[in-house]
């Protein structure tokens, strides 16, 4: 049981390339999340999907794009990379509980624009 | 005014003594709180999750929360070097969903030997 896996694990990227940070969890959970970490702005919500199919833009969607491509696996998108991307990367999955919902992380994607 | 605040430290304690680590938030619907442990370079985890106020101890750790003060606290007894780690407050109005969490900027915090 490995949780939640991101691949890769760090990148650099030019201005203006695109690439896709991957995402998998085998926890079988429904919902799945991206965050971006940021120095003195905490963890802020990207993107959410509730199930397979669905997405829903969080707090900071402008720029990226995602894709929730089964159950296990949601993917997050830079079409064309800004110094402004760059941070660390955290996909997340859920199970609730009745009305607990408890997130599960990854270790997270750093990832660098010049 | 950000909606979760939290003194991002470092806080730096003895080995053995009592952390208070706490956080202050502006929006009342907030009914779900979350304390994450983060250590470096890995992705956060789940400590404490509390419902409405009141208070949850699991071993060494005791969550509480004030709701009339909008203020949650979390207390580590008999702190060890294995607690040094960046401690971040979440909460919810739904418990999860398209609000996600909204959290604190974490605080550092150091147990020296």
């Amino acid at each position: 049981n490995a949780g939640v896996t991101q691949t890769p694990k760090f990148q650099v990227l030019k201005t203006g390339q695109s690439m896709t940070l991957q995402c998998a969890q085998d926890m079988n959970h429904n919902s799945m999340y991206w965050y971006r970490q940021d120095p003195g702005m905490g963890l802020r919500l990207i993107y959410y999907s509730a199930s397979e199919g669905t997405t829903d833009k969080g707090e900071v969607p402008n720029g990226y794009n995602v894709s929730r491509l089964n159950k296990r696996e949601f993917s997050l998108r830079l079409e064309s990379a800004a110094p402004s991307q760059t941070s660390v990367y955290f996909c997340a999955s859920s199970e609730a509980v009745g009305a607990r919902e408890t997130q599960y992380f990854g270790p997270g994607t750093r990832l660098l624009v010049l | 005014q950000k909606e979760v605040e939290q003194d991002p430290g470092p806080l730096s304690v003895p080995e053995g003594a009592i952390v208070s680590l706490n956080c202050t938030y502006s929006n009342s619907a907030f009914q779900y709180f979350m304390w994450y442990r983060q250590y470096s370079r890995k992705g956060p985890e789940l400590l404490m999750y509390t419902y409405s106020s009141g208070n949850k101890e699991d071993g060494r750790f005791t969550a509480q929360v004030d709701k009339s003060s909008k203020y949650i606290s979390l207390f580590i007894r008999d702190s060890q070097p294995s607690d040094s780690a960046t401690y971040l407050c979440a909460m919810s109005v739904s418990g999860g969903g398209a609000d996600g969490l909204t959290f604190g900027k974490g605080t550092h915090l150091i147990i020296q030997p």
